[in-house]
């Protein structure tokens, strides 16, 4: 089943303490993302990769930090956590860019103290 | 850089009656543009996306959308609510230039039985 994985799907710590969201997809799609979710404000995409090695921000990338070391894997990472990233995050794929229709994870919901 | 707007936070609309929910999108060149849904504690999925082919998009679960130019629109319709189409709906669009996606802020789709 073609699918997008992320883990965990919820994840409770302290401001911070150093975390990695994983996401791996099994469709051997070149393009991948991060979004953020908040309320009012909709998805914001705070990171891209066009394909291995190969990363770029997107509208919010202050606090983030990414990896493209595998086609299938793209690690977010949040090396100083702080409460205003207490967002829900989703990751997501498609076959060469952001002008396909994107295959979503489920989510991966964070809530930093 | 550029941008959605979807006009509506929250609509509310009687079961059996036409759904329009409204996008407008700026962009210099033509775009790439999407409709997703969120169902509640899921991902989104594509409901459709218009690629210059036609400007009346057929989406799947009975939506449409109509590619509008000279109104910079892109508003998704149904002709007849379903108590299942209760979600969010989210307009994007991704241009020429580079990958990056940009969402609306949503709208939340309540039917009344």
């Amino acid at each position: 089943e073609a699918q997008v994985t992320q883990n965990p799907r919820y994840l409770i710590t302290v401001t911070g303490k150093k975390l990695t969201v994983t996401c791996s997809q099994n469709m051997n799609h070149e393009y991948m993302s991060w979004y953020r979710q908040d309320p009012g404000l909709g998805l914001r995409q705070i990171y891209y990769s066009m394909n291995v090695e190969v990363t770029d921000k997107g509208d919010v990338p202050e606090g983030y930090k990414v990896s493209r070391k595998e086609k299938r894997n793209f690690p977010l990472i949040l090396e100083s956590p702080s409460p205003n990233q207490t967002s829900l995050y989703f990751c997501a794929s498609s076959p060469t860019g952001a002008k396909q229709p994107q295959h979503f994870g489920d989510g991966t919901r964070l809530s930093i103290l | 850089a550029q941008s959605v707007t979807q006009l509506g936070s929250h609509v509310s609309v009687s079961e059996g009656a036409l759904v329009l929910l409204r996008c407008n999108y700026s962009s210099s060149v033509p775009p790439y543009l999407f409709w997703y849904v969120q169902y509640p504690n899921q991902g989104l999925q594509l409901l459709l996306k218009y690629t210059s082919a036609a400007t009346l998009v057929k989406g799947i679960n009975g939506f449409e959308a109509e590619f509008k130019k000279s109104e910079t629109s892109f508003h998704l319709t149904k002709p007849s609510a379903h108590m299942s189409d209760a979600a969010e709906y989210f307009c994007a669009v991704a241009s020429f230039g580079n990958e990056k996606l940009t969402f609306g802020t949503g709208t939340r789709l309540t039917i009344i039985p």
